[in-house]
């Protein structure tokens, strides 16, 4: 099983629609992160968490929000879907960078929305 | 604003040709950098950190180098297996991306 799991893995929705995009992690890590990637342009920020009571808005927040349910569990919701949001969005976790680790983040296989 | 630019966007090379990808970043505060590799359809893995200048990292055909303003992942003698997107990153206040460099080997 993956260590970052996202689901749904696709999905095809309509303008103006509630979507939520949940993330599970079995990595035992604190800090969680949701990125968005569209071509050219690499990978965004949105929103990220350094503990259950601990949520930050990240470079492209707006039209967005999120939940930190659990330490293993991070979801991410659009409130009305707009088209371009269509995209394809990462979970990812971390450890705080200390000695024994370099903080690098490990990825879920990302879910692809698609919003008409 | 922390930046990241990676160059070329695409690189297509022959089995065994060796070559360079280009990571050039200002940040305030670097607090190290990173590459990933990103296969289609899948999530980023990390490859390495580098976190001061003159610092190199190698993994099989794999080597990054960083200097104050860029990094280089040197690739000798790829495989088809290379074939990927290779992205850079770096750690300012947070964790900013560049575009990537989409790598294709051809046997």
């Amino acid at each position: 099983d993956a260590d970052v799991t996202q689901t749904p893995r696709n999905r095809i929705t309509k303008t103006g629609k509630r979507i939520m995009l949940e993330c599970s992690q079995t990595k035992g890590h604190d800090r969680m992160y949701w990125y968005r990637q569209d071509p050219g342009l690499g990978l965004r920020l949105i929103y990220y968490s350094f503990d259950v009571k601990d949520i930050n808005k990240g470079e492209i927040s707006d039209g967005y929000s999120v939940s930190r349910q659990a330490q293993a569990k991070f979801s991410l919701s659009l409130e009305s879907a707009i088209p371009n949001q269509t995209a394809l969005y990462f979970c990812a976790t971390s450890e705080f960078p200390g000695v024994r680790n370099t903080g690098e983040l490990f990825f879920g296989e990302g879910s692809r929305l698609t919003v008409l | 604003e922390d930046q990241v630019t990676q160059s070329p966007e695409a690189l297509r090379l022959q089995e065994g040709e060796s070559s360079s990808l280009n990571c050039s970043y200002t940040v305030s505060g670097l607090r190290g950098l990173f590459w990933y590799r990103q296969d289609p359809g899948k999530g980023p893995e990390f490859l390495f950190t580098l976190y001061s200048a003159g610092e190199e990292k190698e993994k099989e055909r794999l080597k990054a180098t960083l200097t104050k303003k860029e990094s280089f992942l040197h690739i000798t003698a790829p495989k088809p297996e290379d074939s990927a997107t290779y992205l850079c990153a770096v750690m300012g206040n947070d964790m900013r991306f560049g575009a990537g460099t989409r790598l294709t080997v051809k046997p």
